[in-house]
């Protein structure tokens, strides 16, 4: 039964460049969150979604940053033209289909580094 | 806005020693309380507290919740190296996201 799957673990990308970060959720969970955590700094949410709809996108900066889940396929997010402050881990977590109470498991994390 | 707080901020102990994490909250909408564990790498699912006064434990992990007061505390008894993490917690506010503390940075010295 396997976990919540991110890759890559590790993202190496200059200036300007685009990241593409991929999660899978754990199999019978269709919702996926984004947290990043920035060097010595506490988990912050991203966006909420469950397959192909974006539920919440509060914590997400409104330029250069996208997410999706596609009906096939993997969450992606997205970060267009990185800048040196975007180096961070980035953790996707999951949780089952509705339930009364939001148990979320995460991903190892994709650590990307902007050189 | 909704804030969780967690204390200490960092904590040095000796093996065996046992310690009391601390987490409050101030919320809009409460759910539940998770707590989770952080070595180099992903948070781990630790417990999951919905009532108030219901001691959940897991070996020599346990946790209780206060939602009159506002407050969860996570114990860990004859800690080990191995306990050495940061040790998050994180509210859920019914707004389908963890709002997370800063954690605390638990070090075990052998």
């Amino acid at each position: 039964n396997a976990g919540v799957m991110q890759n890559p673990r590790h993202l190496v990308r200059r200036r300007g460049q685009e990241a593409r970060l991929r999660c899978s959720p754990m199999k019978g969970h269709s919702h996926v969150y984004w947290y990043r955590q920035l060097p010595e700094e506490g988990l912050k949410f991203m966006v909420y979604l469950q397959k192909e709809n974006i539920i919440d996108e509060s914590g997400m900066p409104k330029e250069r940053f996208s997410a999706e889940f596609p009906k096939e396929g993997p969450s992606i997010l997205r970060i267009q033209q990185v800048v040196r402050g975007d180096s961070a881990a980035y953790f996707c977590a999951s949780s089952p289909d509705r339930t009364l109470y939001n148990e979320q498991f995460f991903g190892p994390g994709t650590r990307l580094t902007v050189l | 806005e909704d804030k969780v707080v967690q204390s200490p901020l960092s904590l040095v102990v000796h093996e065996g020693d046992t310690v009391t994490l601390n987490c409050s909250y101030e919320v809009t909408n409460f759910r539940s309380l998770l707590w989770y564990k952080q070595e180099k790498k992903a948070p781990t699912f630790l417990f999951m507290l919905t009532s108030s006064g219901i001691e959940k434990k897991s070996g020599r992990l346990s946790s209780i919740l206060d939602k009159k007061e506002l407050f969860s505390i996570l114990n860990i008894t004859a800690t080990q190296t191995g306990d050495s993490a940061v040790y998050l917690c994180a509210p859920d506010f019914g707004n389908e996201k963890l709002t997370f503390g800063t954690g605390t940075r638990l070090t075990i010295i052998p």
